[in-house]
């Protein structure tokens, strides 16, 4: 049971443009999301994350939204540029298990066409 | 550096071996995590630590998969008797307890090939 989904393996945006990265999440208790990014033989890169009080949440080019009664959030990243291609996974934690493991999606291959 | 460091980067392994990864993570932190990830997949949790303690483990981490902390600073993680289904990226990852909304830093990974 997966319960954090992103759903498009892939995403191709040209330079300059916005890009949006979606994830659903389907565990109410989840309370707190993260954004990580990947890149090739490394370990994820904490980007930017969203408690479940608020509803957005920005860190330069990046913006976190989440809608709470979706279960849905989403990244976006405003211009988007080469490097920022990557895999982008969303993870979840809970307060209720005092936050000892993050849920992560199978993540968004990221590209960036310059 | 002061980042989470994993060794080694790679291994590769015969079936049935018995390997041993090891965990530095940040100095001040005192929660460290044990994450698997295969191909097409996002890093899926083993265990957790906070100071030496483990204090949870997943129905991933089989019997023949053990943690240690004993210091409460590194790590080591050992799979006994390796199956090609063991071949995955590990990855650790470490925090702070004091801000339960703290994110977790990750190392770069072992990588564990069983052939």
């Amino acid at each position: 049971d997966q319960q954090v989904k992103q759903n498009s393996p892939s995403l191709s945006v040209q330079e300059g443009r916005i890009s949006i990265l979606n994830c659903d999440y389907t565990n109410s208790m989840f309370d707190y999301f993260l954004w990580y990014k990947k890149y090739p033989a490394e370990g994820p890169t904490f980007l930017i994350s969203i408690s479940s009080i608020k509803d957005k949440n920005e860190d330069g080019r990046f913006t976190v939204f989440l809608n709470k009664s979706a279960k849905h959030l989403s990244l976006h990243i405003v211009p988007s540029q080469p490097g920022d291609s990557a895999v982008y996974f969303c993870a979840a934690s809970a307060k209720d298990t005092g936050r000892r493991a993050l849920t992560f999606g199978s993540g968004t291959r990221l590209q960036v066409q310059p | 550096d002061t980042g989470v460091s994993q060794n080694p980067r790679h291994k590769i392994t015969k079936r049935g071996q018995n390997v041993t990864f090891r965990c530095d993570p940040i100095s001040e932190h005192n929660r460290l995590y044990w994450y698997r990830q295969t191909l097409g997949q996002g890093p899926e949790f083993l265990t957790y630590f906070q100071n030496e303690a483990q204090l949870e483990k997943s129905r991933l981490l089989s019997d023949r998969f053990s943690a240690e902390r004993p210091k409460g600073s590194f790590s080591t993680l050992e799979i006994q008797r390796t199956e090609q289904g063991d071949s995955a990226m590990y990855l650790c990852a470490s925090s702070l307890r004091d801000n339960l909304n703290t994110e977790a830093f990750f190392g770069q990974g072992t990588r564990l090939t069983v052939v």
